[in-house]
């Protein structure tokens, strides 16, 4: 079935540093990729998103490229700062049709330390 | 615009006790996805909820259940509480003409004891 894989966390950088968190994917056909955040205490928000191979998602400073040949969707941002603190889910969905589910990785939790 | 909510936010119940968890979909949405988030871990699908029919359910044992009812809201119950069933429970909700992509309300927490 259709899942996905993300480096296991924590992650724990210093402000200003460059963030990169790996994911990939399995599954049939062509699904839409997407980052979710969670900051502490709170649900989920979508933070970026892309729908076809070689598009890129990009929002608050954070990227994703959907890399069909490699089966990827990394997750970077070039500075990060204290307030990106939280956990990073990536996630895969078909969305072509009313009954598809988003199915989550398990998380990277990231320390952004002043 | 409201988006999704969720009531109540959070939740303290008894083994072998029954628990009823709310959501309300965005305006405009007809359709709910109920997803659990056990602690340190990705959400993990439940069900989905259509013209007030459970569509489609994932990998959950029968004492999970739900409702949607014709305002296109949603219930969750689960019976028999187990201490495993602690989790974040989230509800997300969609539209065919929004491309199906689903928004998530904040979640109720649920502890069982």
């Amino acid at each position: 079935g259709d899942s996905v894989t993300q480096m296991e966390g924590p992650v724990t950088l210093s402000e200003e540093a460059f963030l990169t968190i790996n994911c990939t994917y399995t599954a049939t056909g062509y699904p839409s990729l997407f980052w979710y955040v969670q900051y502490p205490g709170e649900g989920l928000q979508l933070l970026l998103k892309a729908t076809k191979a070689d598009d890129k998602g990009s929002n608050k400073g954070f990227e994703a490229t959907y890399r069909k040949e490699t089966t990827s969707f990394h997750l970077e941002k070039g500075s990060v700062q204290v307030s990106d603190s939280a956990v990073y889910f990536c996630a895969l969905s078909g969305f072509m049709n009313r009954d598809d589910k988003i199915i989550f990785g398990k998380g990277t939790r990231l320390h952004i330390l002043p | 615009d409201a988006g999704v909510t969720q009531s109540p936010t959070h939740l303290i119940k008894t083994r072998g006790q029954q628990v009823t968890l709310r959501c309300s979909p965005k305006s405009g949405h007809d359709t709910v996805s109920w997803y659990q988030q056990a602690l340190g871990q990705g959400p993990q699908f439940i069900f989905q909820y259509y013209e007030e029919e459970e569509r489609q359910r994932g990998n959950f044992p029968d004492r999970f259940s739900g409702h949607q009812f014709p305002n296109y809201s949603s219930e969750l119950n689960v019976n028999a509480l187990l201490l495993g069933d602690s989790a974040l429970y989230l509800c997300a909700s969609s539209s065919g003409t929004g491309g199906f992509e689903q928004y998530f309300g904040p979640g109720t927490r649920l502890t069982v004891t």
